[in-house]
Protein backbone atom coordinates (compact mmCIF):
# COMPACT_ATOMS: atom_id res chain seq x y z
CA UNK A 1 0.00 0.00 0.00
CA UNK A 2 1.34 3.65 -0.67
CA UNK A 3 2.52 5.67 2.19
CA UNK A 4 3.22 9.17 2.60
CA UNK A 5 6.67 10.11 1.03
CA UNK A 6 8.88 12.92 2.77
CA UNK A 7 11.87 14.35 1.08
CA UNK A 8 15.04 14.41 1.16
CA UNK A 9 15.14 11.86 4.03
CA UNK A 10 18.28 13.80 5.36
CA UNK A 11 19.22 17.48 5.16
CA UNK A 12 21.73 19.75 6.87
CA UNK A 13 22.06 23.26 6.88
CA UNK A 14 24.03 26.36 8.22
CA UNK A 15 22.62 28.79 10.75
CA UNK A 16 20.68 31.29 9.04
CA UNK A 17 20.01 29.40 5.82
CA UNK A 18 16.51 28.26 4.29
CA UNK A 19 15.48 24.53 4.14
CA UNK A 20 12.19 23.12 2.00
CA UNK A 21 10.74 20.20 3.35
CA UNK A 22 8.37 18.07 1.24
CA UNK A 23 5.53 15.51 1.87
CA UNK A 24 3.47 13.30 -0.98
CA UNK A 25 0.50 12.19 1.35
CA UNK A 26 -1.31 8.94 0.91
CA UNK A 27 -3.37 9.13 -2.47
CA UNK A 28 -7.15 10.28 -1.68
CA UNK A 29 -6.29 11.66 1.41
CA UNK A 30 -6.91 15.49 1.72
CA UNK A 31 -5.79 16.74 4.59
CA UNK A 32 -2.01 17.03 5.76
CA UNK A 33 0.11 17.57 8.84
CA UNK A 34 3.30 18.81 10.33
CA UNK A 35 5.00 17.19 13.27
CA UNK A 36 8.21 18.71 14.93
CA UNK A 37 10.07 16.12 16.85
CA UNK A 38 13.15 17.26 18.91
CA UNK A 39 15.38 14.79 20.27
CA UNK A 40 14.05 12.51 23.00
CA UNK A 41 10.73 14.58 22.88
CA UNK A 42 7.16 13.76 21.56
CA UNK A 43 6.05 15.09 18.10
CA UNK A 44 4.78 18.26 18.23
CA UNK A 45 2.39 19.68 16.24
CA UNK A 46 3.13 22.33 13.72
CA UNK A 47 0.54 23.30 11.20
CA UNK A 48 -2.43 21.28 9.09
CA UNK A 49 -4.19 21.79 5.57
CA UNK A 50 -7.52 20.70 4.28
CA UNK A 51 -8.08 20.93 0.38
CA UNK A 52 -5.15 23.55 0.09
CA UNK A 53 -6.48 25.97 3.26
CA UNK A 54 -4.85 26.30 6.49
CA UNK A 55 -6.97 23.86 8.84
CA UNK A 56 -5.00 24.38 12.09
CA UNK A 57 -2.07 25.89 13.51
CA UNK A 58 0.02 24.98 16.31
CA UNK A 59 3.50 25.57 17.83
CA UNK A 60 4.88 27.24 14.25
CA UNK A 61 7.61 29.39 14.51
CA UNK A 62 7.49 32.95 12.37
CA UNK A 63 10.32 31.81 10.53
CA UNK A 64 8.09 28.97 9.01
CA UNK A 65 5.97 28.36 6.45
CA UNK A 66 3.87 26.02 4.74
CA UNK A 67 1.50 24.98 2.08
CA UNK A 68 -0.54 22.51 0.37
CA UNK A 69 -0.74 22.19 -3.50
CA UNK A 70 -3.34 21.26 -6.26
CA UNK A 71 -1.76 17.74 -6.41
CA UNK A 72 -2.21 17.71 -2.42
CA UNK A 73 1.40 17.68 -1.62
CA UNK A 74 2.92 20.13 1.06
CA UNK A 75 6.10 21.88 1.65
CA UNK A 76 7.29 23.42 4.50
CA UNK A 77 9.53 26.63 4.36
CA UNK A 78 12.11 27.25 7.02
CA UNK A 79 13.94 30.27 6.99
CA UNK A 80 16.78 31.78 9.03
CA UNK A 81 17.10 28.54 10.71
CA UNK A 82 18.89 28.36 14.28
CA UNK A 83 20.15 25.24 15.90
CA UNK A 84 17.22 24.57 18.02
CA UNK A 85 15.92 23.98 14.88
CA UNK A 86 17.38 20.43 14.65
CA UNK A 87 15.10 17.89 14.72
CA UNK A 88 13.07 14.86 12.80
CA UNK A 89 10.11 16.67 10.64
CA UNK A 90 7.11 14.49 9.77
CA UNK A 91 4.50 14.06 7.54
CA UNK A 92 1.19 12.60 8.04
CA UNK A 93 -1.67 12.43 6.05
CA UNK A 94 -5.59 11.37 6.63
CA UNK A 95 -9.09 11.49 4.85
CA UNK A 96 -11.19 14.08 6.04
CA UNK A 97 -13.47 12.89 9.11
CA UNK A 98 -17.21 12.38 8.02
CA UNK A 99 -19.86 9.98 7.79
CA UNK A 100 -19.55 9.19 11.53
CA UNK A 101 -15.96 8.19 10.78
CA UNK A 102 -12.70 9.77 12.39
CA UNK A 103 -9.77 8.96 10.67
CA UNK A 104 -6.24 8.27 11.99
CA UNK A 105 -3.01 9.51 10.79
CA UNK A 106 -0.71 8.16 8.34
CA UNK A 107 2.73 9.36 9.04
CA UNK A 108 6.17 9.50 6.99
CA UNK A 109 9.48 8.44 7.75
CA UNK A 110 10.08 11.43 8.61
CA UNK A 111 12.83 14.49 7.26
CA UNK A 112 15.84 14.47 9.86
CA UNK A 113 16.94 18.65 9.84
CA UNK A 114 20.42 19.20 11.11
CA UNK A 115 21.38 22.39 11.70
CA UNK A 116 25.43 23.60 11.84
CA UNK B 1 -6.05 22.79 26.56
CA UNK B 2 -5.74 18.45 25.64
CA UNK B 3 -2.87 16.72 27.28
CA UNK B 4 -1.84 12.90 27.50
CA UNK B 5 0.35 11.25 30.44
CA UNK B 6 2.32 8.09 29.61
CA UNK B 7 4.07 7.85 33.86
CA UNK B 8 6.14 5.30 32.52
CA UNK B 9 9.66 6.35 30.48
CA UNK B 10 10.27 2.33 30.11
CA UNK B 11 8.65 -0.62 31.10
CA UNK B 12 10.30 -4.01 30.81
CA UNK B 13 9.07 -7.32 30.44
CA UNK B 14 9.79 -10.52 29.65
CA UNK B 15 9.45 -12.40 26.26
CA UNK B 16 5.96 -14.64 26.72
CA UNK B 17 4.73 -11.79 29.60
CA UNK B 18 1.35 -9.34 29.09
CA UNK B 19 2.55 -5.95 28.89
CA UNK B 20 1.22 -2.97 29.95
CA UNK B 21 1.69 0.87 28.72
CA UNK B 22 -0.05 3.29 30.36
CA UNK B 23 -1.46 6.40 29.11
CA UNK B 24 -4.15 8.73 30.82
CA UNK B 25 -5.58 11.97 29.38
CA UNK B 26 -7.39 15.13 29.42
CA UNK B 27 -9.38 16.76 26.90
CA UNK B 28 -12.41 19.20 26.31
CA UNK B 29 -15.77 16.90 25.37
CA UNK B 30 -15.58 13.05 24.07
CA UNK B 31 -11.87 12.01 23.31
CA UNK B 32 -10.25 10.50 19.98
CA UNK B 33 -7.58 8.48 21.31
CA UNK B 34 -4.57 6.76 19.71
CA UNK B 35 -1.37 4.58 20.33
CA UNK B 36 1.04 4.68 17.76
CA UNK B 37 4.91 2.71 18.24
CA UNK B 38 8.12 4.32 16.81
CA UNK B 39 11.16 2.15 15.85
CA UNK B 40 14.09 3.94 15.58
CA UNK B 41 14.75 6.14 12.79
CA UNK B 42 11.06 5.64 11.66
CA UNK B 43 8.43 7.21 11.34
CA UNK B 44 5.14 6.51 13.78
CA UNK B 45 3.03 3.65 12.81
CA UNK B 46 -0.43 3.45 13.78
CA UNK B 47 -1.51 0.66 16.03
CA UNK B 48 -4.94 1.39 16.95
CA UNK B 49 -7.94 3.77 18.13
CA UNK B 50 -10.97 4.60 20.14
CA UNK B 51 -13.61 6.78 18.73
CA UNK B 52 -16.79 5.56 20.17
CA UNK B 53 -18.62 2.14 21.49
CA UNK B 54 -16.68 -1.25 22.58
CA UNK B 55 -14.33 0.21 25.41
CA UNK B 56 -11.81 -2.47 24.27
CA UNK B 57 -10.08 -1.62 21.40
CA UNK B 58 -8.29 -4.43 19.25
CA UNK B 59 -5.20 -3.46 17.14
CA UNK B 60 -2.21 -4.42 15.02
CA UNK B 61 0.33 -7.13 15.92
CA UNK B 62 -2.00 -8.31 18.71
CA UNK B 63 -2.17 -5.31 20.73
CA UNK B 64 -5.46 -3.88 22.23
CA UNK B 65 -6.07 -0.78 24.64
CA UNK B 66 -9.15 -0.53 27.38
CA UNK B 67 -10.42 2.88 27.42
CA UNK B 68 -11.93 3.75 30.66
CA UNK B 69 -14.48 7.03 30.83
CA UNK B 70 -13.98 7.48 34.49
CA UNK B 71 -10.08 7.00 35.09
CA UNK B 72 -9.86 9.05 31.96
CA UNK B 73 -7.59 6.30 30.72
CA UNK B 74 -6.87 4.59 27.21
CA UNK B 75 -4.15 1.86 28.49
CA UNK B 76 -2.14 -0.35 25.73
CA UNK B 77 -1.70 -3.68 26.22
CA UNK B 78 -0.61 -7.33 24.56
CA UNK B 79 -1.40 -10.96 26.21
CA UNK B 80 2.24 -11.98 25.36
CA UNK B 81 5.07 -9.80 24.58
CA UNK B 82 7.61 -10.67 22.05
CA UNK B 83 11.02 -9.65 21.67
CA UNK B 84 10.06 -7.43 18.25
CA UNK B 85 7.95 -5.52 20.37
CA UNK B 86 10.77 -3.63 21.98
CA UNK B 87 10.52 0.59 20.69
CA UNK B 88 8.77 3.74 21.61
CA UNK B 89 5.54 3.68 21.92
CA UNK B 90 3.02 7.12 22.04
CA UNK B 91 -0.27 7.54 22.91
CA UNK B 92 -2.06 10.50 21.20
CA UNK B 93 -5.05 12.49 22.19
CA UNK B 94 -7.58 14.81 19.66
CA UNK B 95 -10.86 16.28 20.70
CA UNK B 96 -13.93 15.09 19.49
CA UNK B 97 -14.57 18.20 17.48
CA UNK B 98 -12.34 21.00 16.11
CA UNK B 99 -9.67 20.44 15.63
CA UNK B 100 -7.52 17.11 14.56
CA UNK B 101 -4.14 18.03 15.40
CA UNK B 102 -2.68 15.15 17.48
CA UNK B 103 -1.50 15.40 20.98
CA UNK B 104 1.15 13.20 21.41
CA UNK B 105 2.34 12.21 25.54
CA UNK B 106 5.75 11.75 25.98
CA UNK B 107 6.31 8.32 24.86
CA UNK B 108 7.32 4.77 26.83
CA UNK B 109 10.21 2.55 25.60
CA UNK B 110 9.25 -0.86 26.00
CA UNK B 111 12.09 -3.35 26.19
CA UNK B 112 11.16 -6.97 25.91
CA UNK B 113 13.37 -9.13 27.09
CA UNK B 114 14.31 -12.67 25.97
Amino acid sequence: AAGVIQSPRHLIKEKRETATLKCYPIPRHDTVYWYQQGPGQDPQFLISFYEKMQSDKGSIPDRFSAQQFSDYHSELNMSSLELGDSALYFCASSPMDGGGMAYEQYFGPGTRLTVT
Amino acid sequence: AQSVAQPEDQVNVAEGNPLTVKCTYSVSGNPYLFWYVQYPNRGLQFLLKYITGDNLVKGSYGFEAEFNKSQTSFHLKKPSALVSDSALYFCAVRDGMGRRALTFGSGTRLQVQP
